[in-house]
């Protein structure tokens, strides 16, 4: 079966960096995303991987181990406003999303 | 985990037709599910909320009379386009929500639309 990991919920410090993993187990690879979502708010888009590696924008930074079925999000110098559930979704060979069920982070002063 | 199916996963249509997307928790009841739009590489975009039972809410610039919603019972909602024209190709995704106090969606496949 197809299957993504997350880990349910992290706590981190607000200044700090915090790195989100998420592994999976799908039926073709087209493609693996990160979102950010806030409660009660739609999914904001953050990154789409494709090739193995290293993809930075600003704060946020995405890898990519196609081999090893695996990814992280890295959130540097963390802000309170980055408390939210970050969503993995991996594209599989039908193009159809695969989703996980979201980490929860928690950020404090 | 819940687990949240859409059918079909993939639509060719001729413009002018409507084509109907259905939403369904296999294994939960979903008091609320959203329907969303997704453009490639971009967020996905809230068209409407829909309780099981009342009447869905859209969201702003969202045509209730185009992009019909039902939410007949806890467990399935469909969402149809009406009169279907290229410019509504788009990916539709579906997500769901077993309680109103929760903030946890759980994310349908995503539906292709393609409209000739």
């Amino acid at each position: 079966g197809q299957n993504i990991d997350q880990p349910t919920e992290m706590t981190a410090t607000e200044g700090a960096i915090v790195q989100i993993n998420c592994t999976y187990q799908t039926s073709g690879f087209n493609g693996l995303f990160w979102y950010q979502q806030h409660a009660g708010e739609a999914p904001t888009f953050l990154s789409y991987n494709v090739l193995d590696g290293l993809e930075e924008k600003g704060r946020f930074s995405s890898f990519l181990s196609r081999s090893k079925g695996y990814s992280y999000l890295l959130l540097k110098e963390l802000q309170m406003k980055d408390s939210a559930s970050y969503l993995c979704a991996v594209m599989d060979s039908n193009y159809q999303l695969i989703w996980g069920a979201g980490t929860k982070l928690i950020i404090k002063p | 985990g819940a687990v949240v199916s859409q059918h079909p996963s993939r639509v060719i249509c001729k413009s002018g037709t409507s084509v109907k997307i259905e939403c369904r928790s296999l294994d939960f009841q979903a008091t609320t599910m959203f329907w969303y739009r997704q453009f490639p590489k971009q967020s996905l975009m809230l068209m409407a909320t829909s309780n099981e039972g009342s009447k869905a809410t859209y969201e702003q610039g969202v045509e209730k009379d185009k992009f019909l919603i039902n939410h007949a019972s806890l467990t399935l909602s469909t969402l149809t386009v009406t009169s279907a024209h290229p410019e509504d190709s788009s990916f539709y995704i579906c997500s769901a929500k077993s309680d109103r106090a929760t903030e946890t969606q759980y994310f349908g496949p995503g539906t292709r639309l393609l409209v000739l």
